[in-house]
This record gives structure tokens, sequence and C-alpha cells, in this order.
């Protein structure tokens, strides 16, 4: 089992402010995907990464693959109220979309207005 | 456009109980998958498909069983329900192209008594 560490595992901070959440592997993947999942609801999709040292944004969101593809980031600049929920990342070992995800345990982002 | 669709969305199970969780995609994705959710746990694979006509087991397979007749199909069935079946389970598709990602259901919470 690959195993996928995210940090931290909770984070509550004031509209306005960056962060940054963390997703290690001793593993390598050939693609790291980001999901966002609301109270409720299942996990949807944010971005995928695929080759080392790739930086992907998205509005407010910046992603980004580490050179020895085993580890990722997302950084938030200026969070607001309706980016709050569970940041999942999820690596795959294989060549297609339909290779299993390896799935973090989560990072519960709380923004307060 | 439907996406994943799972039913039902909640319910209470006696121990020792069986049921039939449904899950179906119109998106024509070959590739199926079920999840549980536990609080702090992240998400873990139960079973698989890569097509209708074949599974395959995930990481926590046991006390569960699927069935692939259809493209469109994948039910997940409790046999002889535990408490420590009791979770959220989702329900996911995705295509071949890697960087997809998944498409998830909304989720059924579960609840064994």
């Amino acid at each position: 089992t690959q195993l996928l560490e995210q940090s931290p595992q909770f984070l509550s901070i004031q509209e306005g402010e960056n962060l940054t959440v963390y997703c290690n592997s001793s593993s390598v993947f050939s693609s790291l995907q980001w999901y966002r999942q609301e109270p409720g609801e299942g996990p949807v999709l944010l971005v995928t990464v695929v080759t080392g040292g790739e930086v992907k944004k998205l509005k407010r969101l910046t992603f980004q693959f580490g050179d020895a593809r085993k580890d990722s980031s997302l950084h938030i600049t200026a969070a607001q109220p309706g980016d709050t929920g569970l940041y999942l990342c999820a690596g795959a070992r294989g060549e297609t979309s339909g290779s299993r995800l390896t799935f973090g345990e989560g990072t519960q982002l709380t923004v307060n207005p | 456009n439907a996406g994943v669709t799972q039913t039902p969305k909640f319910r209470i199970l006696k121990i020792g109980q069986s049921m039939t969780l449904q899950c179906t995609q119109d998106m024509n994705h070959n590739y199926m998958y079920w999840y549980r959710q536990d609080p702090g746990m992240g998400l873990k694979l139960i079973y698989y498909s890569v097509g209708a006509g074949i599974t395959d087991k995930g990481e926590v397979p046991n006390g569960y069983n699927v069935s692939r007749s259809t493209t469109e199909d994948f039910p997940l069935r409790l046999e002889l329900a535990a408490p420590s079946q009791t979770s959220v389970y989702f329900c996911a598709s995705s295509h071949r192209v890697r960087g997809d990602g998944y498409t998830f259901g909304s989720g059924t919470r579960l609840t064994v008594v």
C-alpha cells in the first residue's frame, strides 16, 4: 500500500489569509490529483498534475507536483469562506486515470469570515 | 448530466441484515469503484471494476460483494451487516484517459445498529 500523508489534518484560518496544504509519500506516482469535498457530497476533482515540477493555477489555488513525483502542495491565496471543505490528494501509479488511486486522509479547512 | 447516481442516501440496518447499495453512471465510463469513508481515515477502496463482467478486490473487501453486468451499473452488496460497516460509501467512475479524474456520487450514509 502506497501511503499518502497530508498535513495539516485540520486548519482554521481567517478570511484573507494564505495557506499551504502538503501531500507527501515515499512512493513515486505517475500523476497526482487534488479533490475538494463539501459536507454531504462526494469529492470533486480540482486538478491533476502529471509532470515532476509541474505547477498549475486555478484562480487563487496553486498546485505543485514535486520534482521526484513523490509529493505535492496546494497553496490558497487570500482564502475565502467558500474555500471551506475537505481537501484530498490522491496518487496514481499507472498511466491511465483508470489506475487505482491512493487517497490521503485529507485536510479539513475552515475559513472564518 | 446525471453523472454518478447513488441510492439510497441514508440507511439504517440492524446487525445481520443485508442490503444492496445502488450505483449507476451515464458517462459511458469503463472504470467504476466503491470506496468507504470513515472520519479521519480518508477513502478506502472496497472493490473496483475495469469493465462489464470484470471486478476485483480493493484494500477492504471483506463483508462486501459486487457485480458488473452492464457498463452503467455497479451495485455493492453487504451481507450480514456488522457495526464495523457503519460508514459513508461512495461510488465513483472514470474514463480511460489519464487526467480525467474520478467522478463521485453523493454517497450513502449507512448506520448498522
